[in-house]
């Protein structure tokens, strides 16, 4: 079945970048599905940042749309999240999700497990 | 944005004893299409969250059947008809039905 794995550094300067990815196991990213990336920050509610399809068309979060972007690597069966500029208020865990599209209601049926990012100095 | 509230926030509840959360939107949720695009995950301590129901009343794969979806319109409820130790954690409710998708601020489930 498909797993979700995010990786990248746990650890981001102020005013830095943040730079992870989401690579897809057990299946290919180029089927019909949309991926996205979900934050949560410690003790708090969940935030959607975007989504991406395999064509590399992008929905985002108006709020995060200036400094996000994310990208997807058919070769490498992964996709990605960058954000520009962080502060404190970017330290979450940030996951990984699969949308399957209108079939599944548009609802997230698969989580990577997480990954910490602290934004600190 | 839809705003998606839920309530209560905090729900201690008797092992074995029903449970019910209500998840309400700021505008309405059915979708130009005909769908409403209403789903619940469950976040148990330490993992992701987990899809339970899509499309209002849609059980996933492999979800108990003890876990209901109801509503319609704005005015959705998760119900649990017998509460069961594994079912302690936060439950959030989602929209999709329009961008940017938007979830409620989470219910903590609790043994009393």
């Amino acid at each position: 079945q498909v797993q979700l794995q995010e990786s990248g550094p746990g650890l981001v300067k102020p005013s830095g970048t943040l730079s992870l990815t989401c690579a897809v196991s057990g299946g290919s990213i180029s089927s019909s599905n949309w991926w996205s990336w979900v934050r949560q920050p410690p003790g708090k509610g969940l935030e959607w940042i975007g989504e991406i399809y395999h064509s590399g068309s992008t929905n985002y979060n108006p709020s995060l749309k200036s400094r996000v972007t994310i990208s997807v690597d058919k070769s490498k069966n992964q996709f990605s999240l960058k954000v520009i500029s962080v502060t404190a208020a970017d330290t979450a865990v940030y996951y990984c999700a699969r949308d399957p599209g209108q079939h599944n209601g548009y609802a997230f049926d698969i989580w990577g497990q997480g990954t910490m990012v602290t934004v600190s100095s | 944005d839809i705003v998606m509230t839920q309530t209560p926030l905090s729900s201690p509840v008797t092992l074995g004893q029903p449970a019910s959360i209500s998840c309400r939107s700021s505008q309405s949720l059915v979708h130009s299409d005909g769908n409403t695009y209403l789903s619940w995950l469950q976040q148990r301590p330490g993992q992701p969250p987990r899809l339970l129901i899509y499309k209002i009343s849609n059980r996933f794969s492999g979800v108990p059947d003890r876990f209901s979806g109801s509503g319609a319109g704005t005015d959705f409820t998760l119900k649990i008809s017998r509460v069961e130790a594994e079912d302690v954690g936060v439950y959030y409710c989602m929209q999709a039905t329009q961008f940017l998708y938007t979830f409620g601020q989470g219910t903590k489930l609790e043994i009393k």
